[in-house]
């Protein structure tokens, strides 16, 4: 099946610094990929929607500047937590799906804990 | 707003037993509903897929059921066992780019 990876799978940053997490699509070119975030015992929120070649969709009261979605190519997409402080303490997640079959199951990388002290 | 609810307590089966999960959606006529896995620590893995004109599907153990006039989708595991232990998350299909609309899982655990 397809397979989705991020990097890195966890990172410990000090209040204040960026941090950025990739999502590679290894064995499909994915048009569209998205961002989750969940907090412990919470479901999956999504972020935004990640298109190749444009800007990316960010849901309702997600800050664009904030975090940062870059989709440069078929296979990678990036989120950067700019200025990150601990309540961006989180699981990021990204999933995409097979071009075409949108509707489809949508294949999700391992996630990223990320812990801002 | 679309809503969709998962009971929020754990649900605890003894093994070799059926579990059922229940999904159930408000404000919403999904035309595709998934099931998903998620382990702790992990993203999720696809399940099933079942479409609105599908009242069931299958996999294996697996059985999605899906009535569009209850608004609602059942999830059940039959011969379960410890290893089924997980948290299973249903979602919507919707959005111009076909997002996923998610519930908040439901907890099952197998006991031995």
């Amino acid at each position: 099946g397809a397979v989705v990876s991020q990097h890195p799978s966890w990172v410990i940053c000090k209040s204040g610094t960026s941090v950025k997490i990739e999502c590679r699509s290894l064995d499909f070119q994915a048009t569209t990929m998205f961002w989750y975030r969940q907090f412990p015992k919470q479901s999956l929120m999504l972020m935004a929607t990640s298109n190749e070649g444009s800007k990316a969709t960010y849901e309702q009261g997600v800050e664009k500047d904030k975090f940062l979605i870059n989709h440069a190519s078929l296979t990678l997409s990036t989120l950067t937590v700019t200025s990150a402080h601990p309540e961006d303490s989180s699981f990021y997640i990204c999933s995409a799906s097979i071009p075409g079959q949108a509707w489809n199951e949508q294949f999700f990388g391992p996630g990223t804990r990320l812990t801002v002290l | 707003s679309q809503k969709i609810e998962q009971n929020s307590e754990a649900l605890n089966i003894q093994e070799g037993k059926t579990a059922t999960l229940t999904c159930n959606y408000t404000n919403y006529s999904p035309a595709y509903l998934q099931w998903y896995r998620q382990d702790p620590g992990r993203g999720p893995v696809f399940l099933l897929l079942i479409r609105e004109n599908e009242k069931e599907k299958r996999k294996e153990r697996l059985k999605v059921t899906f009535d569009t006039t209850l608004k609602q989708s059942l999830f059940h595991i039959t011969a379960s066992q410890p290893a089924d232990s997980a948290t299973y998350l249903c979602a919507l299909v919707g959005g111009s780019n076909y997002q996923l609309i998610w519930g908040a899982g439901t907890k099952l655990i197998i006991k031995p």
